[in-house]
C-alpha cells in the first residue's frame, strides 16, 4: 500500500527553469513533511520541511507548496542549475516524532 | 562527514548465505533505522529502533533480522539471501530532540549495495 505517491518519477529541466515535484499522501494523520536530496553515491540528506500549519515554505531556491484539502505537497526548484541534479524524495509521518513513509523518488536532471 | 557509517560498501554474495549488514554511529542518537533502496520503489523501511530494548518491524521485514548491539550500533542480517534481496541498503538515525534542523531529521550513511547472485 502506497500511502505516498510521488511523481513524475523522472525529470530533465533546462538549466533556470523550474522543475516541480508532487506529491500526495492518504493518511491524514500525517503532520510532517520532508523532502530529502540524494546524489549519486550518498546517502539521502534533509533538504526542507513543512507542518501543515503554514501551506508554503521557502528555504533559498527551494520551496514546498502544501495543499491540506487535497492532501498534496509539492517542491519547487527556483533558477534550477546543474547541480541540483539528483534524486529527490518526498516523505510523510505522523506527530512528526514517529518513522518516515517515502515516496517513490524523482530522478531530476538538469541540463546546461 | 562519518557520523553514520556502513559496512561493507559493496557485497556480492550468492543465495543462501548469510550476510551481516553494519551501521555504526558517533551522533549520540537514540533511533536507528534500516531501509532499502530499489529503482522505482523508493526507500522501504526494514526495521527501526527507538533504543537499545527496542526493535520494530517495518514495512518489509520479511527475510531480515536486526540487532541493536549498542545506542551506537545496529545491525541487518539476511539468514538465507535471495537474489530479490539485491538492492542498496541504508542505515539512518534520528534524535527527536531535535539536534538536526528539523526535530526528526534522519541522518542517513552512505549505503551498502548488496548483490545476491
Amino acid at each position: 500500500q502506497q500511502q505516498v505517491k510521488q511523481s513524475p518519477q523522472s525529470l530533465i529541466v533546462q538549466k533556470g527553469g523550474i522543475p516541480i515535484i508532487n506529491c500526495a499522501y492518504e493518511n491524514t494523520a500525517f503532520d510532517y513533511f520532508p523532502w530529502y536530496q540524494q546524489f549519486p553515491g550518498k546517502g539521502p540528506a534533509l533538504l526542507i520541511a513543512i507542518r501543515p500549519d503554514v501551506s508554503e515554505k521557502k528555504e533559498g531556491r527551494f520551496t514546498i507548496s502544501f495543499n491540506k484539502s487535497a492532501k498534496q505537497f509539492s517542491l519547487h526548484i527556483m533558477d534550477s542549475q546543474p547541480g541540483d541534479s539528483a534524486t529527490y524524495f518526498c516523505a510523510a509521518s505522523k506527530d512528526g516524532n514517529e518513522k518516515l513513509t517515502f515516496g517513490t523518488g524523482t530522478r531530476l536532471t538538469i541540463i546546461p | 562527514d562519518a557520523d553514520v557509517t556502513q559496512t561493507p560498501r559493496n557485497r556480492i554474495t550468492k543465495t543462501g548465505k548469510r550476510i551481516m549488514l553494519e551501521c555504526s554511529q558517533t551522533k549520540g542518537h537514540d533511533r536507528m533505522y534500516w531501509y532499502r533502496q530499489d529503482p522505482g520503489l523508493g526507500l522501504r523501511l526494514i526495521y527501526y529502533s527507538f533504543d537499545v530494548k527496542d526493535i520494530n518491524k517495518g514495512e518489509i521485514s520479511d527475510g531480515y533480522s536486526v540487532s541493536r548491539q549498542a545506542q551506537a550500533k545496529f545491525s541487518l542480517s539476511l539468514e538465507s539471501a535471495i537474489p530479490n534481496q539485491t538492492a542498496l541498503y541504508f542505515c539512518a538515525t534520528s534524535d527527536p530532540g531535535g539536534s538536526g534542523r528539523n526535530y526528526n531529521e534522519q541522518f542517513f550513511g552512505p549505503g551498502t549495495r548488496l548483490t545476491v547472485l
